[in-house]
């Protein structure tokens, strides 16, 4: 079983709409979450990282954290095009390592 | 946010060969980190090089094929040795956001073995 799970997708959904993306994790020493997005033949770009449970917002991004399910989530509102890439979920133990783990990636396609 | 540039960019080499990717940092960071990326799959870590000392290479990945190099604390250097189309895939060296474990990734290096 991989440490992170998260499914590969794609996701189409229309322009406008809420997206919701999700990992899960087996490993409860995992306390740091973040997400990137990583567009075609680019590096992946940090998007939200958040420090145990509960909720952080940034614009159109809200991350969301549940350790007691060991499940992740990142929702986008009012999506647009340009949402369209790949969104890695990663998590780390917060130890001296600074090791990331990190989820298969969600394809995503926001369609005009 | 720290700016990171590698290269090359890609690359199609042949089995058998080595072929070394550079990074480069427009700030001084302690530790690097190089990741794969192989056609589908997530990033995996390779290994993470501290300037000064040995790399710390991850389960799986050995200094035989992955030699590394961090002469100063804004460079490094990964080597892929003896390669196999195995291992194609994109190589990417990130560095720390802050104090967090968040990090900041170049552009990678598109491989291809034929």
């Amino acid at each position: 079983q991989k440490e992170v799970e998260q499914d590969p997708g794609p996701l189409s959904v229309p322009e406008g709409a809420i997206v919701s993306l999700n990992c899960t994790y087996s490993n409860s020493a995992f306390q740091y979450f973040m997400w990137y997005r990583q567009y075609s033949r680019k590096g992946p770009e940090l998007l939200m990282y958040t420090y145990s449970s509960g909720n952080k917002e940034d614009g159109r991004f809200t991350a969301q954290v549940d350790k007691s399910s060991k499940y992740i989530s990142l929702f986008i509102r009012d999506s647009q095009p340009s949402d369209s890439a790949t969104y890695l979920c990663a998590m780390s133990a917060r130890d001296s390592s600074y090791k990331l783990i990190f989820g298969s990636g969600t394809r995503l396609l926001v369609r005009p | 946010s720290a700016v990171i540039s590698q290269k090359p960019s890609r690359d199609i080499c042949q089995r058998g060969t080595s072929l070394t990717i550079q990074c480069q940092v427009d700030s001084q960071v302690t530790m690097m980190f190089w990741y794969r990326q192989q056609p589908g799959q997530s990033l995996t870590l390779i290994a993470t090089a501290n300037q000064g000392s040995e790399a710390t290479y991850e389960s799986g990945f050995v200094i035989d094929k992955f030699p590394i190099s961090r002469p100063n604390l804004t460079f490094s250097t990964l080597t892929v040795s003896n390669m196999s189309p195995e291992d194609s895939s994109i190589y990417l060296c990130s560095v720390p956001k802050g104090i967090g474990d968040e990090q900041y990734f170049g552009p990678g290096t598109r491989l291809t073995v034929t």
